[in-house]
């Protein structure tokens, strides 16, 4: 099964609108930690956004947040008041594992198209 | 020079070949990580090293051997590569590995380099 799943290879969005990117994580650990990248075409991937496992409040930075839905196992990313820029690929990663032994897993990704 | 930088950038080799990645960070972490990033797959996690020492080895092939000589430096060593062996590999840092709950564990990338094996 699936770690981190991303089911929208592809989003278009209006400038200036709102996006949400989903993402689902499958973890049977207790603590662990979700991410958010962003991969422009130049290839470097930028962190955006991070959620732990017991943060009660969803993660905000600027544009972007994250809503985390624990019970459903979702971290969707929502872009605010998008712009021509945030056209990239978005990944979704999680982090899971104890004990000094962790692993990073990352979904496939979704291509955000801004359109002017 | 900051944040995390990687050399070279783009990279051709053939199968019969030795050729090194180098990775630097500028940002006093004491993990860094390599990744390989191929056409339509996930990101794969290669090698983890928390303050020097190799913390996971996710069954990467023996032809790949990573070599980390102080928590500012990271090197990926390639010999006898096969054409699949051609992506993008990348290259982080974070202040800790698997810091739970702080997002100390937070990933910052350099960016990249393109490998192609003929």
């Amino acid at each position: 099964a699936q770690k981190i799943t991303q089911t929208q290879p592809g989003m278009f969005v209006q400038e200036k609108e709102a996006v949400t990117l989903d993402c689902t994580y499958d973890t049977s650990d207790q603590s662990y930690g979700l991410f958010w990248y962003k991969q422009p075409s130049s290839g470097e991937m930028i962190f955006l956004i991070y959620q732990g496992s017991y943060d009660e409040q969803n993660a905000t930075e600027g544009r972007y947040s994250l809503n985390f839905q624990k019970a459903r196992k979702s971290a969707n990313l929502v872009i605010s008041a998008s712009q021509l820029g945030d056209s990239a690929m978005y990944f979704c990663a999680m982090r899971e594992g104890e004990g000094g032994t962790y692993k990073y897993i990352f979904g496939t990704g979704t291509r955000l198209k801004v359109l002017a | 020079e900051t944040g995390v930088t990687q050399t070279p950038r783009h990279l051709v080799m053939g199968m019969t070949n030795k050729k090194s990645l180098k990775c630097e960070q500028h940002l006093g972490h004491n993990a860094m990580y390599w990744y390989k990033q191929s056409a339509k797959k996930p990101l794969e996690l290669m090698f983890v090293y928390s303050l020097e020492e190799r913390v996971e080895n996710n069954s990467v092939p023996s032809r790949f051997s990573p070599e980390c000589p102080n928590s500012s430096h990271l090197f990926l060593h390639l010999h006898t590569l096969q054409p699949e062996d051609s992506a993008l590999y990348l290259c982080a840092s974070s202040q800790d590995v698997g810091a739970s709950g702080t997002g100390g564990d937070t990933q910052y990338f350099g960016p990249g380099t393109r490998l192609t094996v003929l």
